[in-house]
């Protein structure tokens, strides 16, 4: 299934390193979410963007900075992080419409590990 | 009471076995509801959207009842592929669409 992507799928770095996530969908939807996924957690929303615009930060901590460009492409930008952010990282696309809550399709996620 | 709440077992059960999961949720507003299913190491895949009429897609039926805010997820003949984590999906009233996941329930189908 190709319908959303991410990469890396993988990711090793310190806690100076600069890295950038990207996540593409392929499903014409015109929303996309960045999730994060500890273990023994339920997933935790970080971002939305719905057009485009973010409508949502889920009292993120600045280290983490999304962007999106256009509908099809997500990005969370990184910089400084603790040991503790590691974790799974989720991309997610929606039709979004008149804020009904439409099912959401995963990406295959960015296993991220912070040293 | 958490927003969504899920035993998170495991289940282990036979080949071929019936087995029944409860979700409950803490928002009566909510009005979207999903079961997603988890495979270890992998990303979240819907499995089924929950109407409140009750729905079923082969050997799985989900049902709702709003009265008692919960959800249930029902797999019957359960096979050794349905081995997995069953996430409790419910949208979040007043946000503009969000989802809230439970933990999610593993369930073990052994030979």
């Amino acid at each position: 299934e190709t319908g959303v992507t991410q990469t890396p799928r993988h990711l090793v770095m310190g806690m100076t390193n600069k890295k950038s996530l990207k996540c593409e969908q392929h499903l014409g939807h015109n929303a996309m979410y960045w999730y994060k996924q500890s273990a023994k957690k339920p997933l935790e929303l970080m971002f939305v963007y719905s057009l485009e615009e973010r409508v949502e930060n889920n009292s993120v901590p600045s280290r983490f900075s999304p962007e999106c460009p256009n509908s099809s492409h997500l990005f969370l930008h990184l910089h400084t992080l603790q040991p503790e952010d590691s974790a799974l990282y989720l991309c997610a696309s929606s039709v979004k419409s008149d804020g009904r809550p439409y099912e959401q399709y995963f990406g295959p996620g960015t296993r991220l590990t912070v040293t | 009471r958490k927003e969504v709440e899920q035993d998170p077992g495991p289940f282990n059960v036979p080949e071929g076995a019936t087995v029944a999961f409860n979700c409950t949720y803490s928002n009566s507003a909510s009005q979207s509801f999903f079961w997603y299913r988890q495979d270890c190491r992998k990303e979240p895949k819907l499995l089924m959207s929950v109407y409140s009429s009750g729905n079923e897609d082969g050997r799985f039926t989900a049902q709702l009842n709003r009265a008692s805010q919960y959800i249930s997820l029902l797999i019957r003949d359960s096979k050794l592929s349905d081995s997995a984590t069953y996430l409790c999906v419910v949208n979040l009233p007043g946000s503009q669409g969000n989802l809230i996941f439970g933990k999610g329930t593993k369930l073990s189908v052994k030979p």
